[in-house]
C-alpha cells in the first residue's frame, strides 16, 4: 500500500518559515493535499494539487513539489499556526492515504 | 451554510455493530463524492472510505473491507457508514467530508481535496 512519511515535528518562533516535508514511497506520485488540524476540531484544507490555496486560507501557507517530495510551507508563522499538519494523496486503486502527521510549534 | 453533522456513535462491545450518519446541507449532496475518515485517540488521521455520486462505485481501506459498508440516500442529503464486527482498533473519531472534483479545460475530472468536514462522531469499541 502507498505510504506518506512525514517528520512527526517541526519547532520554529514566530515570524520565522516552518517546512513540513511528506515523502511518498512509490510512483507515480499523485497530486498532494494538506490539511490543519487544531486540538479538538476537524481538519481543514489549506493546500491542494500540490500548491493550490483555497479561497480564505492566508498566503503564508504555500506548497511545492520536487520528485515524490511534497513540501508545506508557512512564511512569518504566527501562534495561530499551531497545530497538526496532514499531507493527503491518493494511489492508483482510487483510495486514498494520509500522511502521518507533524505537529507544529510555535516557540 | 455548507454543513455536514455526523451522528450515530456510541459505545458498542467487541464484534458489535453500529451506524453512522451524515447529514448534508447548504449545498448540493447528490453532486459530490464523500468519504468518511477517523482518528484514533491521539494518532494521525485515517481514510476509511469513499463513495461516488450516485452510489455506484465505493472503495475501502483494507482493514474494514467486509466489515464497513458506506452508502447514500440523496434524496435524504445522507451518507452512512455501516460498521459491524467491530473491533478496538476501531476506537476513533469519525468525519464524513465532502470530495470536492472539478472538470479542467481538458475535460478530465482534478481532485481539489475534502474541502468541507463535519466535526465528528465518537465510536468506542470496549467490553
Amino acid at each position: 500500500s502507498y505510504e506518506l512519511t512525514q517528520p512527526p515535528s517541526v519547532s520554529v518562533s514566530p515570524g520565522q518559515t516552518a517546512r513540513i516535508t511528506c515523502s511518498a514511497d512509490a510512483l507515480p506520485k499523485q497530486y498532494a493535499y494538506w490539511y490543519q488540524q487544531k486540538p479538538g476540531q476537524a481538519p481543514v484544507l489549506v493546500i491542494y494539487k500540490d500548491s493550490e490555496r483555497p479561497s480564505g486560507i492566508p498566503e503564508r501557507f504555500s506548497g511545492s513539489s520536487s520528485g515524490t517530495t511534497v513540501t508545506l510551507t508557512i512564511s512569518g508563522v504566527q501562534a495561530e499556526d499551531e497545530a497538526d499538519y496532514y499531507c493527503q494523496s491518493a494511489d492508483s486503486s482510487g483510495t486514498y492515504v494520509f500522511g502521518t502527521g507533524t505537529k507544529v510549534t510555535v516557540l | 451554510e455548507v454543513q455536514l453533522v455526523e451522528s450515530g456513535g456510541g459505545l458498542v462491545q467487541p464484534g458489535g455493530s453500529l451506524r453512522l450518519s451524515c447529514a448534508a446541507s447548504g449545498f448540493t449532496f447528490s453532486s459530490y463524492w464523500m468519504s468518511w475518515v477517523r482518528q484514533a485517540p491521539g494518532k494521525g488521521l485515517e481514510w476509511v472510505a469513499n463513495i461516488k455520486q450516485d452510489g455506484s462505485e465505493k472503495y475501502y481501506v483494507d482493514s474494514v473491507k467486509g466489515r464497513f459498508t458506506i452508502s447514500r440516500d440523496n434524496a435524504k442529503n445522507s451518507l452512512y457508514l455501516q460498521m459491524n464486527s467491530l473491533r478496538a482498533e476501531d476506537t476513533a473519531v469519525y468525519y464524513c467530508a465532502r470530495d470536492r472534483w472539478v472538470r479542467g479545460a481538458d475535460n478530465y475530472y482534478y481532485y481539489y481535496g475534502m474541502d468541507v468536514w463535519g466535526q465528528g462522531t465518537t465510536v468506542t469499541v470496549s467490553s
